[in-house]
């Protein structure tokens, strides 16, 4: 069975701070894909990334970056300086290809306080 | 910017009551998809949906849900018989092609169940 941990529940930064939020997983699939969703409090599920699991390399886009490393499983994403319009609940999901749905971790609540 | 779109964003019905929600996937798509969000918990796979039968589906989608693509372009979840458990909200997803193709999720549908 699939599993995403995403430990951090809720984190309050001060604007222009940087910040990492945490994804863990767990799989037994050799081909498996990690995704990030932000979830701004108008509701709808924004697409942010997404890796298979035989591409290791670190992906930076603007403010955001992430870090995926298969020896400890996890995913984490990063904001740079962050913004208050980054306020939001971010989702680490996970599929296991197919048509396979998304297994989604429990997100973390991030509050960008100005 | 093509994009999933979904109606009714917001529908209350009374316990026991039949509901469709409706989605229109992006039109050259092939995976379909609805997930549920209880109110502050996370997304949770109900069903997958590929050439015009169910691929996967998880626990949740038991006997009381079915999925239809009535024609070519719309894609339906409907809950034959509502239980009071069953607010959420309800989004619609699609993807290109399965195999970890990123999955594009509609706006939402919020399901009040009274």
């Amino acid at each position: 069975a699939q599993k995403v941990t995403q430990a951090q529940t809720e984190i309050s930064v001060v604007e222009k701070e940087d910040v990492t939020l945490d994804c863990v997983y767990e799989t037994r699939d050799t081909t498996y894909y990690l995704f990030w969703y932000k979830q701004p409090p108008s509701g709808e599920l924004v697409f942010l990334i997404r890796r298979n699991s035989f591409d290791e390399q670190n992906e930076i886009s603007g403010r955001y970056s992430w870090n995926f490393q298969k020896s400890t499983s996890s995913f984490n994403f990063t904001i740079t300086a962050s913004q208050v319009v980054d306020s939001a609940v971010y989702f680490c999901a996970l599929s296991g290809g197919g048509a396979d749905g998304l297994t989604f971790g429990k997100g973390t609540h991030l509050i960008i306080q100005p | 910017e093509p994009e999933v779109t979904q109606t009714p964003s917001h529908q209350v019905t009374q316990m026991g009551q039949e509901v469709i929600l409706r989605c229109v996937p992006i039109s050259n798509h092939l995976y379909f998809y609805w997930y549920r969000q209880i109110l502050g918990q996370k997304v949770e796979f109900l069903v997958s949906f590929y050439n015009n039968e169910i691929s996967e589906k998880s626990e949740i989608f038991d006997d009381q849900f079915s999925v239809e693509r009535p024609d070519g372009s719309n894609f339906t979840l409907k809950i034959r018989s509502t239980k009071l458990e069953d607010s959420a909200m309800y989004f619609c997803a699609s993807s290109r092609t399965g195999s970890g193709n990123t999955i594009y999720f509609g706006e939402g549908s919020w399901l009040t169940v009274v």
